[in-house]
């Protein structure tokens, strides 16, 4: 079975970093681009990065740029979102999602994660 | 930005067919999809590419794409199809609407 794990969600103060990661089973990590998506509680979806099959090309939300580092190592198929200096708009629930069509970045998600929580709060 | 407009709501009565818009600047020349999201869970994908279905999603869904719009039409809706709908599309980046509730009456 086709299997995305999201964890490292908690409560972070404004200003601190925090690291989530995503755990991939069951198909071929290192042939697909895999995003990350986030949602505010009670709010609509949000895309936020996303990371080529290899990690050599990465995209991000204006709102992330600077702060969040996507990357992945797919010799442990996982997923990462290092996020620095967050803040209260930063807290949702995070949801790794893979693109659909294998060696492409831009197209629809197939597969989602359970989301993992996190909360920026002093 | 690019942005995708939704309603926030859409009501239908059991058994009749919902229709679920998305509108966006030349949306028509774009590629676009649709998740259906519960409360309490996470986003399923139900339409990709306009207008195919992923398998184990039932035919009463389907999609349409014409001028700056794409439309979300469920046939014969059932009470397990209340849920938020989002439609998703890519320029430069991705972007989703803002998400439609259907309440199934």
């Amino acid at each position: 079975q086709v299997h995305l794990v999201e964890s490292g969600g908690g409560v972070v103060q404004p200003g601190r970093s925090l690291t989530l990661s995503c755990a991939a089973s069951g198909f071929n990590f290192n042939s697909f681009a895999i995003n990350w998506v986030r949602q505010t509680p009670g709010k609509g979806l949000e895309w936020v990065a996303v990371i080529s099959l290899d990690g050599s090309k990465k995209f991000y939300t204006d709102s992330v740029k600077g702060r969040f580092t996507i990357s992945r190592d797919n010799a442990k198929n996982t997923l990462y979102l290092q996020m620095n200096s967050l803040g209260a708009e930063d807290t949702a629930v995070y949801y790794c999602a893979r693109v659909s069509v294998m060696n492409a970045v831009w197209n629809a998600l197939d597969v989602w994660g359970q989301g993992t929580i996190v909360t920026v709060s002093s | 930005s690019y942005k995708l407009t939704q309603p926030s709501s859409v009501a239908v009565s059991p058994g009749q067919t919902a229709r679920i818009t998305c509108s966006g600047d030349n949306l028509g020349n774009k590629y676009a999809c649709w998740y259906q999201q519960k409360p309490g869970q996470s986003p399923v994908l139900v339409i990709y590419q306009d207008t195919k279905r992923p398998s184990g999603i039932p035919e009463r869904f389907s999609g349409s794409n014409s001028g700056n719009t794409v439309t979300l039409t469920i046939s014969g809706t059932q009470d397990v199809d209340e849920a938020d709908y989002y439609c998703q599309t890519w320029d430069n980046t991705a972007v989703f609407g803002g998400g439609t509730k259907l309440t199934v009456l």
